[in-house]
């Protein structure tokens, strides 16, 4: 039962524009959403988080954008950097659950 | 600082073995979480350990098992293993859920143990 669904399996984006990753949830308990991004042979790095009780945050050129109603997030990266090539998961927790729901991963290829 | 380190990176088991993984946690965590990855998927909670008791469980079957030391250093053992197990194993350690919705929430990952089971 997936709870944390990222739809697009890869995007391509030119450097310098913006790069905008999707995520939909079904589990209405979830109150923590991440964002992970990972590099080959390595494991997933902390990228940014937003609870439930805000809309938007923001982190340099990293913003999570939050619609609970929808029920889906965002990760927008602007500008985006041939570093950012990697894969990004979405995760989510319940409230004092400190377990985390992963999506299957957006891998984002940044162009030159 | 010294961060999350697993041993061993790559192994290859046959069916019905058994294995054992291990997992350093960065100084100054207390939880470790453990997660396997199959090819193409994101990683799924296997258990969760806080000062050396088990502290929620995913949906893996008794076979998987897992131990914390005193250290805060973990082991994740599988018995009887399937070709299905084949995947990557990520341990991640984190501040205890005393910490604050934030500093518990954010865990930091080793870079995995991949599992091939023939």
């Amino acid at each position: 039962d997936q709870q944390v669904k990222q739809n697009s399996p890869s995007l391509s984006v030119q450097e310098g524009r913006i790069s905008i990753l999707n995520c939909d949830y079904t589990n209405s308990m979830f109150d923590y959403f991440l964002w992970y991004k990972k590099y080959p042979a390595e494991g997933p790095t902390f990228l940014i988080s937003i609870s439930s009780i805000k809309d938007k945050n923001e982190d340099g050129r990293f913003t999570v954008f939050l619609n609970k109603s929808a029920k889906h997030l965002s990760l927008h990266i602007v500008p985006s950097q041939p570093g950012d090539s990697a894969v990004y998961f979405c995760a989510a927790s319940e409230i004092n659950d400190y377990k985390l729901s992963f999506g299957a991963g957006t891998t984002v290829t940044v162009r030159a | 600082e010294t961060g999350v380190t697993q041993s061993p990176t790559h192994l290859i088991k046959t069916r019905g073995q058994q294995v054992t993984l291990r997992c350093s946690s960065q100084s100054g965590h207390n939880t470790v979480s453990w997660y396997q990855q199959a090819l193409g998927q994101g990683p799924q909670f296997i258990f969760q350990y806080y000062r050396e008791e088990e502290n929620g469980r995913g949906n893996f079957p008794p076979r998987f098992s897992g131990l914390q030391f005193p250290n805060y250093s973990s082991e994740l053992n599988v018995n009887a293993l399937e070709l299905d197990d084949s995947a990557l194993y990520l341990c991640a350690s984190s501040l205890g859920p005393t910490s604050g919705r934030a500093a518990a929430g954010e865990l930091f990952f080793g870079e995995g143990s991949r599992l091939t089971v023939l």
